[in-house]
């Protein structure tokens, strides 16, 4: 069955720390992977994709995630987070000849100590 | 920037009510999607919908309820005679190509059932 992975729930962190956010995932095939963040009292955008090619994305606001295809992996790196970093993040699935939907994870809330 | 726009941002109904929730996806995008929050929870897919017809949809997606495009810009989802359980926050996405899977997420409308 199609599925996605996120195993922290919630992370809190320091300004300034380092932030890995794991995801996997299952799927039949060549996938499409994609972070979405969801910051307080808004809704789904998008953070980062990957559909082809070099396996580390970059994002959007210095975000970057790696794809490890051996290991059904896509997870979520920023360096030094910021408190406005202070989101819910989910790690998204599609297959690459799929005609429609998105499979998402169950969110990782990430909370930033100021 | 184009978005996606939906109404209404919150709606509170009795159990057994009729709702219909309204979505302008973005202009020239050809695929659009609702998919559900429940408080807590991860975000689910509901259906997708393109070129006039439902393309896939889940096993929440019963016969209470319904989706449509009546004019060439709306979007709505139904839901015939709502339960406890539907209260949730809906989003609509929409895309302009199945296959890269990029969605476009509208703010979202919660509905509370009473």
């Amino acid at each position: 069955a199609q599925s996605v992975s996120q195993h922290n729930h919630h992370v809190i962190l320091s300004e300034a720390a380092s932030l890995e956010l794991g995801c996997n995932y299952s799927y039949g095939g060549t996938v499409n992977l994609f972070w979405y963040v969801q910051y307080p009292g808004q809704h789904l955008q998008l953070l980062l994709k990957y559909f082809s090619g070099d396996p580390l994305v970059k994002g959007i606001k210095g975000f970057e995630a790696e794809f490890i295809k051996s290991k059904f992996s896509f997870n979520l790196r920023k360096p030094s987070v910021q408190w406005s970093d202070t989101a819910e993040y989910f790690c998204a699935v599609n297959g690459y000849s799929s005609a429609s939907k998105i499979i998402f994870g169950s969110g990782t809330r990430l909370s930033i100590r100021p | 920037e184009p978005e996606v726009t939906q109404t209404p941002s919150h709606q509170v109904t009795q159990m057994g009510q009729e709702v219909i929730l309204r979505c302008v996806p973005i202009s020239n995008h050809l695929y659009f999607y609702w998919y559900r929050q429940i408080l807590g929870q991860k975000v689910e897919f509901l259906v997708s919908f393109y070129n006039n017809e439902i393309s896939e949809k889940s096993e929440i997606f019963d016969d209470q309820f319904s989706v449509e495009r009546p004019d060439g810009s709306n979007f709505t989802l139904k839901i015939r005679s709502t339960k406890l359980e539907d209260s949730a926050m809906y989003f609509c996405a929409s895309s302009s190509r199945s296959n890269t899977g990029e969605l476009f997420f509208g703010e979202g409308s919660r509905l509370t059932v009473l």
